[in-house]
């Protein structure tokens, strides 16, 4: 069965230092990963995706993601923070090789960027 | 171009009342998701559509919620009767295809059953 951890509830990090939120994950086949982010009553918008290629993803905001398949991680990083960066970050894992097409999210990391 | 569109955005009702929470996806987008987002975790699907086929409704309470999207654009999720524990957020989101394509999702419905 497909599943994918966020191990931190809550990362602080100074602005214009980096940063990174770390997520893992459990597949039988090739995942398909996702990282969105979600801030205070709005739904969830898209920042980058690994389907396949490249195993550094470059997405918005000057965020970009890793690709591990030994590790089975797939962090989210960005260079330096910025206050307007703090929000709740959901990552999300597709197995390819199953037939139903479920998205499994992870319970979330809350990002607090101090000024 | 238009985002996924969810109404209302809030709702507040009394335990065993029904409720009924309606979606317009992405034009073009033929999949079209309904989750539920409990606070602090991620969300979870209820059911997906392809079209107006429901292709998985394995999660959801079929006792008592009930979707539709009759003619494969915009979706009605109702519940009936509601209880205390249905107190969340629900999500619609849309994709064009369901193979890796991005999901785009609308701001929510809060619902409080009372």
């Amino acid at each position: 069965a497909q599943s994918v951890a966020q191990p931190e509830d809550q990362v602080n990090v100074a602005e214009g230092n980096p940063l990174t939120v770390k997520c893992t994950y459990s597949v039988s086949g090739n995942p398909y990963l996702f990282w969105y982010v979600q801030y205070p009553n709005r739904g969830l918008q898209f920042l980058l995706k690994y389907i396949t290629g490249d195993n550094l993803v470059k997405g918005s905001y000057g965020f970009e993601a890793e690709f591990n398949k030994s590790q089975t991680s797939f962090h989210l990083k960005k260079p330096s923070a910025l206050v307007s960066d703090s929000a709740l970050y959901f990552c999300a894992v597709r197995d390819s090789a199953s037939g139903t097409y479920k998205y499994i999210f992870g319970t979330g990391t809350r990002l607090k960027v101090l000024a | 171009e238009a985002g996924v569109v969810q109404s209302p955005r809030y709702k507040i009702i009394e335990k065993k009342q029904p409720v009924a929470f309606w979606c317009n996806p992405i034009s073009g987008h033929n999949t079209l998701y309904w989750y539920l987002q409990n606070l602090g975790q991620g969300p979870e699907l209820l059911i997906r559509y392809e079209n107006e086929e429901a292709v998985d409704d394995s999660q959801l309470p079929k006792d008592r919620f009930s979707a539709e999207r009759l003619k494969g654009v915009d979706s009605t999720l109702k519940i009936q009767p509601a209880e205390l524990g249905d107190s969340a957020v629900y999500l619609c989101a849309s994709s064009f295809g369901t193979n890796g394509e991005t999901q785009y999702f609308g701001p929510g419905t809060r619902l409080l059953v009372l």
